[in-house]
């Protein structure tokens, strides 16, 4: 299975909703990464879990809260989010070798929208 | 400087020619170089990725890269109308994380 699943494929929220994204992957990768993409930008990365702890935080506001329950799940939780949050957010996931995280596989991608 | 320059293009090219993608980037301790490919409203595909100096192919595809030159390239041979898309560069510069330049959109022209 070399497949990355994202739930739902797309979500539409209020600004006081709470709401989670979910995201599945089997190839037995020990790092997970949640980015977002805006329309015609490339991806910023937001979230690197390696083997289910948190690595990097690119200084997300804390209305983004990922969490990683095992090592094929991971979450991002939502919360008081901005219309400017919509986006295609998307997750990934690698293999772990030493000090070189090899190539990240996407999901297809949630796309956000905050009314 | 970015950390990753490509030319946002659109690069265009006629079906059946070599279509030639540039990317460089600023981190000489950069390991990893990665081709993507997105199509609109897509997630991005990976399709090709290099380590060492030098040439990769992989059907169609060849990546290069010049680490003196601090230069990452991906080559498209007898392109396809169905090979247009963005197509984004990423370096792996040691953080554990992947630094994305803004992408060059290709259009194959039938």
């Amino acid at each position: 299975d070399t497949e990355v699943t994202q739930t739902p494929k797309h979500l539409v929220m209020g600004m006081t909703n709470k709401k989670s994204l979910k995201c599945e992957q089997h190839m037995g990768h020990r790092a997970m990464y949640w980015y977002k993409q805006k329309a015609k930008k490339p991806p910023e990365l937001m979230f690197v879990y390696s083997y289910e702890k948190l690595s990097i935080n690119e200084s997300v506001p804390s209305r983004f809260s990922p969490e990683c329950p095992n090592s094929s799940l991971l979450n991002l939780h939502l919360h008081a989010l901005q219309p400017e949050d919509s986006a295609l957010y998307l997750c990934a996931s690698s293999q772990v070798s030493g000090s070189i995280y090899n190539e990240q596989f996407f999901g297809p991608g949630t796309r956000l929208t905050v009314l | 400087q970015k950390e990753v320059e490509q030319n946002s293009g659109p690069l265009s090219v006629p079906e059946g020619a070599i279509a030639s993608l540039n990317c460089t980037y600023s981190d000489r301790g950069s390991q990893s170089f990665f081709w993507y490919r997105q199509y609109s409203g897509k997630s991005p595909e990976l399709i090709m990725f290099i380590y060492s100096n030098g040439d990769k192919e992989d059907g169609r595809f060849t990546a290069q890269l010049n680490k003196a030159s601090q230069y990452v390239s991906l080559l498209i041979r007898d392109s396809q109308p169905s090979d247009s898309a963005t197509y984004l560069c990423a370096v792996n510069t040691g953080r554990r994380a992947l630094t994305f330049g803004s992408g060059t959109r290709l259009q194959v022209q039938p």
